[in-house]
């Protein structure tokens, strides 16, 4: 069964700082990864997401993740943060074969000025 | 643009009362999906159908049923309301495969137990 672990529930950060939040996934095969956002009172919006080739994958406003098969991770990362980044982040994981997502329990990122 | 609607937004419900919340989509996508959020735990699947007139049991299916009627629509019902069942619900719908994957969630449907 396909689970993950986000092991930071909060992740405080200065604008304009570089930023990572940590995801970590079990799944015995290659599966699918997924990065989500929440602003508040709204619903999920994709940002970005690893199916196959280059595990380092691009998505929006500057966001990107690698994906690691042998530390079973896939770490979000955007190198200067902005005061609208500030939101509940999920990662997700999906057997290739099995349209349903497995989510974490989110991290909320602050960006202070 | 993909659009995933639900209703109502917020509703208060009395315990052992009849609870529907409804799901639309102009996605035209075969699959969709009933989550609910709760702090500490993210979404967890409570149903989720492959088309008009299927559904499927998630990880949570327990005092919950769900109905597809259409390929646009697909509600959740509950029978009999328990405040354990307080909680925000997203309706999701989505396609599968390769480039194609990916789930598209409504705003949302607030509900409160008393």
């Amino acid at each position: 069964a396909q689970s993950v672990t986000q092991p930071d529930a909060r992740v405080t950060v200065s604008e304009g700082a570089s930023l990572q939040l940590r995801c970590k996934y079990s799944y015995s095969a290659t599966p699918y990864l997924f990065w989500y956002v929440q602003y508040p009172r709204q619903g999920l919006q994709m940002l970005l997401k690893y199916y196959s080739g280059d595990p380092v994958v691009q998505g929006v406003n500057g966001f990107e993740a690698e994906f690691s098969k042998s530390d079973s991770s896939f770490h979000l990362r955007k190198a200067s943060v902005h005061w609208s980044d500030s939101a509940v982040y999920f990662c997700a994981v999906s057997a290739p074969n099995y349209n349903v997502l497995y989510f974490g329990s989110g991290t909320k990122l602050t960006v202070e000025p | 643009e993909a659009a995933v609607t639900q209703s109502p937004r917020n509703k208060v419900a009395v315990t052992g009362g009849k609870v529907t919340l409804s799901c639309n989509q102009t996605n035209n996508h075969n699959n969709m999906y009933w989550y609910r959020q709760d702090t500490g735990h993210g979404l967890r699947l409570i149903h989720y159908s492959y088309g008009a007139g299927s559904t499927e049991k998630g990880d949570i299916p327990d005092g919950y049923k769900a109905s597809r009627p259409s390929q646009e629509n697909f509600s959740l019902i509950l029978e009999l309301a328990t405040p354990s069942q307080t909680s925000v619900y997203f309706c999701a719908s989505g396609d599968w495969g390769g480039a194609y994957a990916e789930q598209f969630f409504g705003p949302g449907t607030r509900l409160t137990v008393l």
